[in-house]
Order: C-alpha cells, then structure tokens, then sequence
C-alpha cells in the first residue's frame, strides 16, 4: 500500500519558472523525504525533513511541511531542462528498529526549453 | 566511492522461469533494502536486511519470492516460477545502520516476463 499522495500527478511547465509539487500522507511520522527518478530507474535522495521541522532548503529546492494538514510541499525554483524527471515523497514506517520508505505514486514533471 | 550496483541491469525471462536479482550494497552499509516499481507507480518495500537476517519481509508477495544476504553484504532476490504480472523494475537500497534515515538507490533491474 501507499501511503503519500504526489499532486499533480504530471507538470509541464517552461524552463525558468517555478514549479510546486505537493504530498499528502495518512499516519504519523518521523520524517518525510523527496526523491527524484529519471527514466523510471534508480531514486537520487533530494531533501529529507524532520517531523519537528516546518521548511527546508537546499539549492534551489525548498521543502515545507504541516504535519497538522499530514502535507509537505516542494518547490524548485528557476527550473533547468535537467530537473526534468519524476519526483516522490517518501514517509518513514518503523519496522524492527529501521526504516521503511512509503512512496507516493509521484508527480512527473517537464522542463520544457 | 562507489554507489549502490545492481545486476543484471535489465532481465527479459518467460513466464514460469526462475531469475535472480543481484544487489551490491555500498561498503559498509549494514541495512539492505528491496524495492518493486511497478509502471507509473512509485516503489513498494519487499524486504529489509540487517546484516545477513532478513528483519522483515512482510512486503513479498508471496512464497515464490525469497531473498538472501549470506555475508551480510551483497544480496539476491530470487523469484521462482515467474509470472506476467512480476514485470516490473526490482531496485536495492542501503545504509549505514538499521536508523540512519537516507537510504541510497541502486539503478534497478528492469525484470520483463512474457
């Protein structure tokens, strides 16, 4: 099962502007991730924040998180043609003292030239 | 230093066959973890090692999947009598210790059974 919810689903948007991409989830938790995916293949870790934690930044990326809405936000600015892939949340779920990512379905975005 | 591999990169089997996914985890990591991805999904978690015991593999779907770690480092998820509905890409993920909060990715292998 699945527990975050990517919105939207797919995103076009020009080269330069700003683009959103937003996860809800259903239960509590330590801490939320984003990844990134080209190509459907391996997931490059982005940002992680921390349950007590609201907003996040790294580069051009910005991570907010409500824990009261059990919602998180990333927000790329300036997009690049490169940042072109699909982007998924990941929740934490305890399980024998580690940690089992829980993923969205994802938002694929485009860069478009 | 080097990522997280996987072999074979991609795996095209006929249904009812047997495969084995390979899984070298960065050096050092104690936690190994298996992933499936299926088309337009994102990864659902199989299967966790902590050192060469499977902690927890509540996430195989069934008896015809299994996974082993014998020395605690690189792993093998081996799928028996192969079924259509396996196709999908098997990605391997690892790190440090069992609480360590980022786990890294391998590339995955793209399994196709006909």
């Amino acid at each position: 099962s699945q527990q975050g919810e990517e919105d939207p689903q797919a995103l076009s948007i020009q080269e330069g502007e700003n683009a959103t991409m937003n996860c809800s989830y259903k239960t509590s938790i330590n801490n939320l991730q984003w990844y990134r995916q080209n190509s459907g293949r391996g997931l490059v870790h982005l940002i992680l924040i921390r349950s007590n934690e609201r907003e996040k930044h790294s580069g051009r990326l910005r991570v907010t998180l409500d824990t009261s809405k059990k919602s998180s936000s990333l927000l790329i600015t300036a997009s690049r043609a490169a940042d072109t892939a699909s982007y998924f949340c990941a929740t934490d779920e305890s399980i024998q003292g580690a940690q089992k990512l829980v993923f969205g379905q994802g938002t694929r975005l485009t860069i478009n030239p | 230093g080097a990522g997280v591999s996987q072999t074979p990169s991609n795996k095209v089997t006929e249904k009812g066959k047997y495969v084995e996914l390979r899984c070298d985890p960065i050096s050092g990591h104690t936690a190994l973890y298996w992933y499936r991805q299926s088309l337009g999904q994102g990864p659902e978690f199989l299967i966790y090692f902590q050192g060469t015991g499977a902690a927890d593999d509540s996430g195989l779907p069934n008896d015809r999947f299994f996974a082993v770690r014998p020395e605690g480092s690189v792993s093998t998820l081996k799928i028996q009598r192969t079924e259509r509905g396996d196709s999908a890409v098997y990605l391997c993920a690892s790190s440090w210790s069992p609480r360590t909060d980022t786990q890294y990715f391998g590339p995955g292998t793209r399994l196709t059974v006909l």
